[in-house]
């Protein structure tokens, strides 16, 4: 089935930008997705792509997709401490979402 | 998007009994999702409720530990049931979108003791 992989801890400095890896297995997953999960609170869908775009922008944040390798990154600029949560990618495989382990992004000020 | 309410919040059962969860989308929907989000750990699909037949378990997960009920197209509920310390988790409740993705309601934190 499919495999997604995120790395687990990234500390960043306020200000700087923050990038966020995630690799999954399936080439034949549509959508992929990023949520972000705050202490104590439920997930929040951050925003999606979809398998036929390279790149998508909102805002302070960016997702990158190369399919070639079945990597999906997700890049917030100007990162402030208000963005320091777990964030999950998750994939639609066989209309079911498989996420990732989530990466516990920290903001340093 | 959705609303999903989720009740309760959060609770401390004792081992041995059982805890019911109710999940309210403010919009008729054809699939919920119930989703368990153990200690540190991502997400994992515990089964798919259908209004008007049986819930869809994934794999290690059982029907006679989990039943779901969905009486309508708006509301479903979760039990957990013989609870153990193991069954600590967050339990989720979802609607998916496939162009948007899933919306989730804010889960319920359960804790064994």
């Amino acid at each position: 089935g499919e495999d997604v992989e995120q790395s687990l801890f990234l500390s960043v400095r306020e200000g700087d930008s923050s990038v966020i890896n995630c690799t999954y297995t399936d080439s034949s997953s549509t959508y992929l997705y990023w949520y972000k999960q705050e202490p104590g609170a439920g997930l929040q869908l951050l925003t999606y792509i979809f398998s036929n775009m390279d790149m998508k922008q909102d805002q302070r944040l960016t997702v990158l997709l190369n399919k070639k390798d079945k990597h999906l990154s997700l890049r917030i600029a100007d990162t402030q401490t208000g963005d320091s949560a777990i964030y999950f990618c998750a994939v639609l495989q066989g209309g079911k979402l498989i996420f990732g382990q989530g990466t516990e992004l920290s903001v340093k000020p | 998007s959705a609303v999903i309410s989720q009740k309760p919040s959060r609770d401390i059962c004792q081992r041995g009994t059982s805890l019911t969860i109710q999940c309210q989308v403010d919009s008729q929907v054809t699939m919920m999702f119930w989703y368990r989000q153990q200690p540190g750990q991502s997400l994992t699909l515990i089964a798919t409720a259908n209004q008007g037949s049986e819930a869809t378990y994934e794999s290690g997960f059982v029907i006679d530990k989990f039943p779901i009920s969905r009486p309508n197209l708006t509301f479903s509920t979760l039990t957990v049931s013989n609870m153990s310390p193991e069954d600590s988790s967050i339990y989720l409740c979802s609607v998916e979108d496939q162009r948007t993705g899933a919306f989730f309601g804010q889960g319920t934190r359960l804790t064994v003791v």
